[in-house]
């Protein structure tokens, strides 16, 4: 199973675009990347995935380089209500899937 | 729809009792799985099954048992709980059938040990 590596905490201001990245050298040629947001109190929620180049949603964007050793969440003009914790994983979904979840980023939206 | 539902909400238990808590999901995955999370910390696979009837051990399975003998409910059991189990407990759903990881969690059951 891919290990992802990411910062553990960042700050940022209202209206920023904020963007976190993670790294996962160890990714399997199956294996997707998806990230969660998980506000305290609640159970992780699916933000977006991506296998390749770029993805972009109502929510976010995700940017994954051609070596997919690293991948970057966006989230444009962040608002107080994105603080949370955010969280990036690596598998395929396959038989015997386990999904890991590492420490996350804390992301701090501040006024 | 009302997608995972996790029961109870909330817990106190004292050390050596048992308890069991329940995940049903509605939405006809195969895989499910438990996770604990300690303040501060990412989520922990407890235990994860990939079908009715199976079950597997995840990162920390001691001192919890499992089961699926319906594919919509997977039951995790502490059999003499330990403060040291006092966490929060979330379980999770994935459809398999479904390119890559996009996983459908609980709100948590929120379980103190004392």
């Amino acid at each position: 199973l891919a290990k992802t590596t990411q910062p553990i905490s960042m700050d940022s201001y209202e209206g920023q675009e904020v963007n976190i990245t993670c790294s996962h050298n160890n990714i399997a040629t199956n294996d997707y990347i998806t990230w969660y947001q998980q506000f305290p109190s609640q159970g992780p929620r699916f933000i977006i995935q991506g296998y390749k180049t770029k993805v972009t949603n109502e929510v976010a964007s995700l940017f994954i380089p051609a070596d997919r050793k690293s991948s970057t969440l966006s989230l444009p003009r962040v608002s107080l209500s994105d603080t949370a914790v955010y969280y990036c994983l690596v598998g395929d979904g396959t038989g015997g899937f386990k999904t890991i979840f590492g420490a996350g980023t804390r992301l701090f939206v501040k006024a | 729809n009302a997608g995972v539902t996790q029961t109870p909400k909330f817990r106190v238990l004292k050390t050596g009792q048992s308890m069991t808590l329940l995940c049903a999901q509605d939405m006809n995955h195969e895989y499910m799985y438990w996770y604990r999370q300690d303040p501060g910390m990412g989520l922990r696979l407890i235990h994860y099954s990939v079908g009715e009837g199976t079950t597997a051990k995840g990162e920390v399975p001691d001192g919890y048992n499992v089961s699926r003998l319906k594919k919509q409910n997977f039951l995790l059991g502490l059999e003499s709980a330990a403060p040291s189990q006092t966490s929060v407990y979330f379980c999770a759903t994935i459809d398999p059938d479904r390119a890559g990881t996009e996983a459908f969690f609980g709100q948590g059951t929120r379980l103190t040990v004392v």
